[in-house]
């Protein structure tokens, strides 16, 4: 089966600089997204990982490496507006079709 | 048009009732999905529609029942469900099942 885990909690101050991880034991899949969900929301896809390397969009990076079945999403000039839950997820391709599947989930809390 | 809206927001049914969740996008998106998230727990996949056609059923039990009319609407009939069953319920919509999912704000089902 598919297993991307996250930490479940990590806090950082507004201002600063926060890495979160995602480890995963899946293969042949398409690529590795972000989502951000604050509490009662729908979650917003971020970003987008389709090979290995860094990709950034805004104050968001995205990173995915393969041989080491690792990603992160580092979050620069954190705000309070921050605070959310962050899922990576990956898409890959099962008999019936395409199966966009999530991480574990980290909270984000950014404190003053 | 940019968003997936769901309708109701809130719902509370007994465990004998008959009610539909709505779903319904204008952006074109041909794969349409339902998720199931507990709190704070990522999204479950339930089912994916492509092309108006079934194309995944995560061994949901029967008393979920999806149906898509249209390339714009999907719904999911719920039947004698159980207090177990109370969580938000996600639709996400993509141009095709390999891009990036644009969600809804969900329905959050109660069973009672």
């Amino acid at each position: 089966g598919q297993s991307l885990e996250q930490p479940s909690e990590v806090t950082a101050v507004e201002g600063a600089i926060v890495q979160i991880n995602c480890t995963y034991q899946t293969s042949g899949f398409y690529g590795l997204s972000w989502y951000q969900q604050h509490d009662g929301g729908a979650p917003t896809f971020l970003s987008y990982n389709a090979l290995d390397g860094l990709e950034e969009t805004g104050r968001f990076s995205s990173f995915l490496s393969r041989s080491d079945s690792y990603g992160y999403l580092l979050l620069q000039e954190l705000q309070m507006k921050d605070s959310a839950s962050y899922f990576c997820a990956v898409r890959f391709f099962t008999g019936g079709g395409n199966k966009l599947t999530f991480g574990t989930g980290t909270q984000l809390k950014v404190e003053l | 048009d940019t968003e997936v809206t769901q309708t109701p927001k809130h719902l509370v049914m007994g465990m004998t009732n008959k009610k539909s969740l709505k779903c319904e996008q204008h952006m074109g998106h041909r794969a349409m999905y339902w998720y199931k998230q507990k709190a704070k727990k990522p999204p479950e996949l339930m089912f994916v529609y492509s092309y108006e056609k079934l194309s995944i059923n995560e061994s949901v039990p029967s008393r979920f029942s999806p149906e898509c009319p249209n390339s714009s609407l999907l719904n999911l009939h719920l039947h004698a469900l159980q207090p177990e069953d109370s969580a938000l319920y996600l639709c996400a919509s993509s141009l095709t099942a390999n891009t990036e999912a644009f969600f809804g704000q969900g329905t959050r089902l109660t069973v009672v």
